[in-house]
């Protein structure tokens, strides 16, 4: 079926550095959302982008987070500065215009220290 | 805003036995999609069930779940569990089927473990 990749699959930084979680959705989908999953706990929403826009965010999506597809390319979230409480599993994921089921990325583990 | 309750935490069922995991909703939008989504350790979450016609029953893989907007419920129903059967499972609302604005409301998903 549908695969939406990510890369990468496990990163470990610092406090305070950036990093930049990449996203290649399925190739026909229009919609792109970000989640974010703390170990032993419930996936929460992040942020839904659209032609080049944030859509929505939630309050996980602090000021130090951004995302972007510049000229169709991965779907990006960075986190800069990083901190503690950012360590999680992000999943990526993404759909077409007319349904509401998304198709996940493996994710990709951040652990900050 | 929207909201999805589920069966709390962990479930433990011994193989064979019907599998029951609730899920009520909150939303203001008469019309709303449910979703079971199902999560295998170290994978990610993917589409199992979805549903957004009232008291239709909709069955995918031997799980079934009806959407029944009177209770606002949605449960997940499986007649005899199979140990491939144990993972995290998700409810999931949303307000509308696509279009830009369209994003999912997850429960805190139950933890399915079926047992030999």
């Amino acid at each position: 079926g549908p695969k939406v990749l990510q890369i990468p699959s496990h990163q470990i930084i610092d406090m305070g550095q950036m990093v930049t979680l990449n996203c290649d959705p399925v190739s026909n989908h229009l919609y792109f959302y970000w989640y974010k999953q703390i170990l032993g706990q419930q996936m929460e929403f992040l942020v839904n982008f659209y032609n080049g826009k944030v859509m929505e965010k939630s309050k996980l999506f602090k000021d130090q987070f951004s995302v972007e597809r510049p000229d169709g390319s991965y779907f990006t979230l960075k986190i800069q500065p990083t901190a503690l409480e950012d360590s999680a599993v992000y999943f990526c994921a993404s759909r077409t215009a007319n349904t509401g089921q998304l198709y996940f990325g493996e994710g990709s583990k951040l652990t900050v220290l | 805003g929207d909201s999805v309750t589920q069966t709390e935490g962990l479930v433990t069922l011994t193989e064979g036995l019907p599998v029951m995991l609730n899920c009520t909703y909150q939303t203001i939008y008469s019309n709303p999609f449910l979703f079971w989504y199902v999560q295998h350790l170290n994978e990610s979450p993917r589409l199992l069930l979805k549903s957004f016609t009232d008291n239709k029953r909709t069955e995918h893989q031997g799980f079934h779940a009806t959407l029944h907007k009177s209770s606002s419920s949605f449960h997940l129903q499986k007649s005899s569990a199979q140990l491939s059967d144990s993972a995290l499972y998700y409810c999931a609302l949303s307000d509308r089927l696509g279009g830009s604005n369209a994003k999912l409301t997850f429960g805190k998903g139950t933890k399915l473990s079926v047992k030999s």
